[in-house]
């Protein structure tokens, strides 16, 4: 069974910090993993998706995130925040069929 | 591009009301999706589709069914809309080759609002 755990419902952050979104996953199989990006009252924008191909994952507007075996992790960042930034983000875990499961969100927010 | 549009950004309805939502795809995509999104509970699957008359039930069905007869549209159906069924609801796609690792494409949402 796939499942996957965003630590930090609500996460905070000046403007220019680093940014650091965190997601651990579950998974009886080599996981496919993807983050998320919803803005408010908009659908979800796909980040970036970890497919094994390399640990360390770009994806749009600056952000990336690492694939950690060891410790079950693939974790957002983003080197300087900015107030566009300020939205809703899902991790997501493909299993059978393409069937996703998501994580309960982390709302960002950042502080000018 | 992928678009994804559902046929309401927001609806209000009224309780044991009927209330169908739809969702139309242009990718030609196989796999089809109906969510519902809750404060604190993130995305729950409610059905997906795999192809036309096809219908697999996600974790949370109950109340509600759906309806494929044509590749492109998804409907989600409430046949006696609750107020507990107050949500967000999202509809997504996604193409069948590559399995696991394609990402879903998903439409703007429906709020609805069952009084």
């Amino acid at each position: 069974a796939q499942s996957v755990t965003q630590l930090g419902s609500h996460v905070s952050v000046s403007e220019g910090a680093l940014v650091l979104l965190r997601c651990n996953y579950s998974s009886s199989v080599p996981p496919y993993l993807f983050w998320y990006v919803q803005y408010p009252n908009q659908g979800l924008q796909l980040l970036l998706k970890y497919t094994s191909a390399a640990t360390l994952v770009k994806g749009i507007n600056g952000f990336e995130a690492e694939f950690k075996k060891s410790e079950t992790s693939f974790h957002l960042t983003k080197p300087s925040a900015h107030m566009s930034d300020a939205a809703e983000y899902f991790c997501a875990v493909s299993g059978t069929g393409n069937q996703f499961y998501f994580g309960t969100g982390t709302s960002l927010t950042v502080i000018p | 591009d992928v678009k994804v549009t559902q046929s309401s950004r927001y609806l209000v309805k009224r309780t044991g009301e009927k209330v169908f939502l739809e969702c139309v795809q242009d990718m030609d995509h196989e796999n089809m999706f109906w969510y519902r999104q809750d404060p604190g509970l993130g995305l729950r699957l409610i059905y997906f589709s795999y192809d036309v008359k096809m219908k697999e039930k996600g974790d949370i069905p109950e109340g509600y069914s759906v309806s494929r007869e044509k590749k492109e549209r998804f409907s989600l159906i409430l046949e006696s809309a609750s107020t507990n069924q107050t949500s967000m609801y999202l509809c997504a796609s996604s193409p069948l080759a590559g399995g696991f690792y394609n990402e879903q494409f998903f439409g703007p949402g429906t709020r609805l609002t069952v009084l």
